[in-house]
């Protein structure tokens, strides 16, 4: 079983240019999850989607869009890249349970440099 | 932010000792779950607790909950070189009818052999 893939594995991306990071899921789990990882400063949520049609912010989610046309897609794009984000890039899954008593399983990260 | 916290940033010991790591909250919480990360590779869920619970084991990893203080612990006993990995823990929090994860900034943990 997959589980949960995203690419690319890395990127080098001029500043202006835009792109899109990609997530897929084979778990059939509602709620996929977008994080961004800094030294020091840990995970920080930037979007998320409860299931299938809805997304919502996260903590950090200035820059960035996401769509969730289906279960197994959650792609996150930037329009307009600047250094600032230049980060590793997490995404997630987990059952969506409502007693909250999720467990996120994580891909490997996409390692995004913008120049 | 909502981030819980986690104490020490760092930790080195050596193998064979055990490792404690403290971590605190600011909101309610119905749980709190801790997850591991290898260098360079995505986070890995280890254990859950319920805010109705005060310690769960499993394996060589303890986890105490104190709701009233805020804080949670996770000890690792007989560590071994392979623990060598940050440790984060988690906690989630409701807003506008969503289930908002957050993590804390983690625990980086080296256990020399």
């Amino acid at each position: 079983t997959a589980g949960i893939t995203q690419a690319p594995t890395s990127q080098i991306l001029a500043a202006g240019r835009s792109m899109t990071l990609r997530c897929t899921q084979d778990m059939r789990h509602n709620a996929m999850y977008w994080y961004r990882q800094d030294l020091g400063l840990g995970l920080r949520l930037i979007h998320y989607s409860n299931t299938a049609g809805t997304t919502g912010k996260g903590e950090v989610p200035d820059g960035y869009s996401v769509s969730r046309a289906n279960t197994d897609d959650f792609p996150l794009t930037l329009a307009s890249a600047v250094p600032s984000q230049t980060s590793v890039y997490f995404c997630a899954s987990s059952a969506g349970l409502a007693d909250y008593t999720d467990t996120q399983y994580f891909g490997p990260g996409t390692r995004l440099t913008v120049l | 932010s909502q981030q819980g916290e986690e104490d020490p940033q760092a930790l080195s010991i050596q193998e064979g000792e055990n490792a404690t790591m403290n971590c605190s909250y600011k909101t309610s919480i119905n749980n709190l779950q801790w997850y591991r990360q290898n260098s360079g590779r995505g986070l890995v869920h280890l254990i859950l607790i319920r805010s109705n619970e005060r310690e769960k084991h499993s394996g060589r990893l303890r986890v105490t909950l104190d709701t009233s203080k805020k804080s949670s612990s996770l000890l690792i006993t007989a560590s071994r070189a392979a623990d060598t990995a940050s440790y984060f823990c988690a906690t989630a929090f409701s807003s506008g009818g969503s289930y908002i994860p957050t993590f804390g900034r983690g625990t980086s943990l080296i256990v020399h052999p």
